[in-house]
């Protein structure tokens, strides 16, 4: 049950895309559909912002949009807002029926 | 509105153990699976436990397992999680949090809704 890897951060100015990448392998992210994207700003809980790869939760900005390639997948957050700073985590079910988080990636708005 | 609030965090001696609780209000528990997920502080996220609908299935990380025991009472809207044999690496915030799959005997997350969480502090 080893983490899945993410960077460790990454910034951008206000209106640029990011990309956060979120790698694992043939027994998580690349066998799973059950991949998903949380948010979480300082002292508070997680925020669901994508499933299933690739699928917004309802209210959720379209704005943030989710993909997955082999054993990586990715959270894109396009038009970069303020509010946007964040640490971003990604998890997929595996195939021992467990899940399992990735390292996490603070995203700061420049 | 879907809640859950966690419960019965605090300080204890390595060894030792402790139970926590998940009030659950807003839907219909006895449809969904549940999660507890742990964060150390300034740590990252850690997934702990999984409990399906019905309680039938329950899964662990390797790390808990043997020591950590999920369990729930769909009539009282509660879960619990018995952590026993405490070690000071399990200090986290522990928060619970519902499966959004629903209705299966699969647990494969998303974690759609969370609780606030409840502080864990293991001493040596």
């Amino acid at each position: 049950q080893s983490a899945l890897t993410q960077p460790a951060s990454l910034s951008g100015s206000p209106g640029q895309s990011i990309t956060i990448s979120c790698t694992g392998t043939s027994s998580d992210v690349g066998g799973s559909y059950y991949v998903s994207w949380y948010q979480q700003h300082p002292g508070k809980a997680p925020k669901l912002m994508i499933f299933d790869v690739n699928n917004r939760p309802s209210g959720v900005s379209n704005r943030f949009s989710g993909s997955k390639s082999g054993n990586t997948a990715s959270l894109t957050i396009s038009g970069l807002q303020a509010e946007d700073e964040a640490d971003y985590y990604c998890s997929s079910y595996t195939s021992t029926s467990t899940l399992v988080f990735g390292t996490g990636t603070t995203v700061t708005v420049l | 509105q879907v809640q859950l609030v966690e419960s019965g965090g605090g300080v204890v001696q390595a060894g030792r153990s402790l139970r926590l609780s998940c009030a659950t209000s807003g839907f219909t528990l006895s449809n969904y699976g549940i999660h507890w997920v742990r964060q150390a502080p300034g740590k990252g996220l850690e997934w702990v436990a999984l409990i399906s609908y019905d309680g039938t299935n329950r899964y662990y990380a390797d790390n808990v397992k043997g020591r950590f025991t999920i369990s729930r009472d769909n009539s009282k809207n509660t879960l619990w999680l018995q952590m026993n044999s405490l070690r000071p690496e399990d200090t986290a915030v522990y928060y619970c949090a519902r499966d959004g799959g629903g209705y299966s005997d699969i647990v494969t997350g998303p974690f759609d809704y969370w609780g606030q969480g409840t502080l864990v502090t293991v001493s040596s």
